[in-house]
């Protein structure tokens, strides 16, 4: 166990469906963050939180909705999404900016769109 | 746009014998991380470099840094079969600071 804490950890949904993933922390940490992780290719990182607030967006479909209520927890709102969304989704958190001592790693969840 | 390149990108290896990962980046940082992941779990942090000429060991894992040459090596001593893993190394962009790039990952088997 890590202290990132992710569930589900595995979701099989429609395109039709809503959903959301969640991600916990409890170390303290005050930026989290959601990446993808496909198959043979590189860890892309989708949204970042830092003290609550998003300073990231990477070009992320708007199917995809990030929510970030306090500094130890994140969603990630998924709607109408697409077979090629199909990936695993990894939460971080690191200790402020400059993420100083890296990432710490959820467990992620495995997202199968059918 | 960092782009953070490894090489290999598979590497199968016999127990016992030694060999280097390496990741090249393309843009000024000083801060580099190394990870792990196994089959179906999550990244586990291994080393993270902090400044040119930087070394940090761990068991059989050796990593440095290289900042003038835009260039991190993992070095694998005596593999065994445990250290069979995707590895990949992060770059922080030294002007953000909180915002990491991953390379493609190299996957390491090693065979008993």
């Amino acid at each position: 166990e890590t202290g990132v804490t992710q569930t589900p950890r595995h979701l099989v949904m429609g395109m039709t469906n809503k959903k959301s993933l969640k991600c916990e922390q409890h170390l303290g940490h005050n930026a989290m963050y959601w990446y993808k992780q496909s198959a043979k290719k590189p860890l892309e990182l989708m949204f970042v939180y830092n003290f609550k607030e998003q300073t990231e967006n990477n070009s992320v479909p708007s199917r995809f909705s990030p929510e970030c209520p306090n500094s130890s927890h994140l969603f990630l709102h998924l709607h109408t999404l697409q077979p090629e969304d199909s990936a695993l989704y990894l939460c971080a958190s690191s200790q402020g900016q400059g993420a100083f001592y890296g990432y710490t790693f959820g467990s992620g969840t495995r997202l199968t769109v059918v | 746009e960092l782009k953070v390149e490894q090489n290999p990108l598979f590497l199968s290896m016999q127990e016992g014998k030694n060999y280097t990962i390496y990741c090249n980046y393309s843009t000024t940082s000083d801060r580099l991380y190394w990870y792990r992941q196994d089959p179906g779990k999550s990244l586990e942090s291994l080393f993270v470099l902090l400044s040119n000429g930087a070394v940090k060991q761990e068991g059989r894992l050796m990593a440095s840094l290289d900042t003038k040459a835009r260039l991190s090596t993992l070095h694998i001593t005596a593999a065994v079969h445990d250290l069979s893993a995707t590895y990949f190394c992060a770059v922080d962009m030294t002007n953000t600071g909180n915002q990491f790039y991953f390379g493609t990952g190299t996957s390491l088997t090693v065979i008993p």
